[in-house]
C-alpha cells in the first residue's frame, strides 16, 4: 500500500528541547516536502527536497532543518523549538510522470505543542 | 497584497448544486495550479493539477485557469455530502525553484443532504 508515514503523530515538548519528526515514503518518489498548517494562516511550505541531498527552503524555513540522505526519508528537525512552532505538520511525497500526471500523497500529520 | 487569495467561506450548498471555488494570485511566474481537498483531521489530497491556462475535467470536477486574469476556479458538479471538506488552491512556478508551493488559506464547503 502506497503511504507516507510520520512519527510521532502527537508530541508535547518544552522550549529548547531538540526534536525530530520523521517522514518516510514507500513509493520511490523523488520529491518530498514539509508543511505546517495553522488556523487562519493555511498551509505553508517549510522545506522541500527534489532528490537525495537536494533540499531548498519553502516559505517558512526559519527554526527548522531538514536532511535527505536516503530517498525514502525526509526528517524535520527543530533544534531549539519555541512556542510559535506549535502547529500541525504534514509531510508529502510526489512524483511527476512524463505525461504530465502528478502523484502526490500526504502523511497523516503530526500535532506538535511546544510549551 | 498576498500572493494567493482565497475566500475562506464557509460555503454551504444543497446536495446536487454546482459549487464554484476560486482563487486569485498576484505572481505572474506561477505556471502550475493545484486544488486539494482536506477532510477534518486528515492530510490534504490532491484533486486537480493543471499547467498554464485552460480547463481540465476529472469526473465531477473541473479546474479552470485564466492566467490573463490571474484567476483559477474549481467547479464541482452534482455536489454530494461527501464533498464537504476544506478546499485549498496552490500554485508554483517553473524553473530552478519549481517545487516551492504557495497555498491559499482554503475554503470550507458544506454540502447539505
Amino acid at each position: 500500500e502506497a503511504q507516507v508515514t510520520q512519527n510521532p503523530r502527537y508530541l508535547i515538548t518544552v522550549t529548547g528541547k531538540k526534536l525530530t519528526v520523521t517522514c518516510s515514503q514507500n513509493m520511490n518518489h523523488e520529491y518530498m516536502s514539509w508543511y505546517r498548517q495553522d488556523p487562519g494562516l493555511g498551509l505553508r511550505q517549510i522545506y522541500y527536497s527534489m532528490n537525495v541531498e537536494v533540499t531548498d527552503k519553502g516559505d517558512v524555513p526559519e527554526g527548522y532543518k531538514v536532511s535527505r540522505k536516503e530517498k525514502r526519508n525526509f526528517p524535520l528537525i527543530l533544534e531549539s523549538p519555541s512556542p510559535n512552532q506549535t502547529s500541525l505538520y504534514f509531510c508529502a511525497s510526489s512524483t511527476f510522470t512524463g505525461t504530465g500526471k502528478v502523484w502526490q500523497f500526504f502523511g497523516p500529520g503530526t500535532r506538535l505543542t511546544v510549551l | 497584497q498576498k500572493e494567493v487569495e482565497q475566500d475562506p467561506g464557509p460555503l454551504s450548498v444543497p446536495e446536487g448544486a454546482i459549487v464554484s471555488l476560486n482563487c486569485t494570485y498576484s505572481n505572474s511566474a506561477f505556471q502550475y495550479f493545484m486544488w486539494y481537498r482536506q477532510y477534518s483531521r486528515k492530510g490534504p489530497e490532491l484533486l486537480m493539477y493543471t499547467y498554464s491556462s485552460g480547463n481540465k475535467e476529472d469526473g465531477r470536477f473541473t479546474a479552470q485557469v485564466d492566467k490573463s486574469s490571474k484567476y483559477i476556479s474549481l467547479f464541482i458538479r452534482d455536489s454530494q455530502p461527501s464533498d464537504s471538506a476544506t478546499y485549498l488552491c496552490a500554485m508554483r512556478g517553473s524553473g530552478g525553484s519549481n517545487y516551492k508551493l504557495t497555498f491559499g488559506k482554503g475554503t470550507l464547503l458544506t454540502v447539505n443532504p
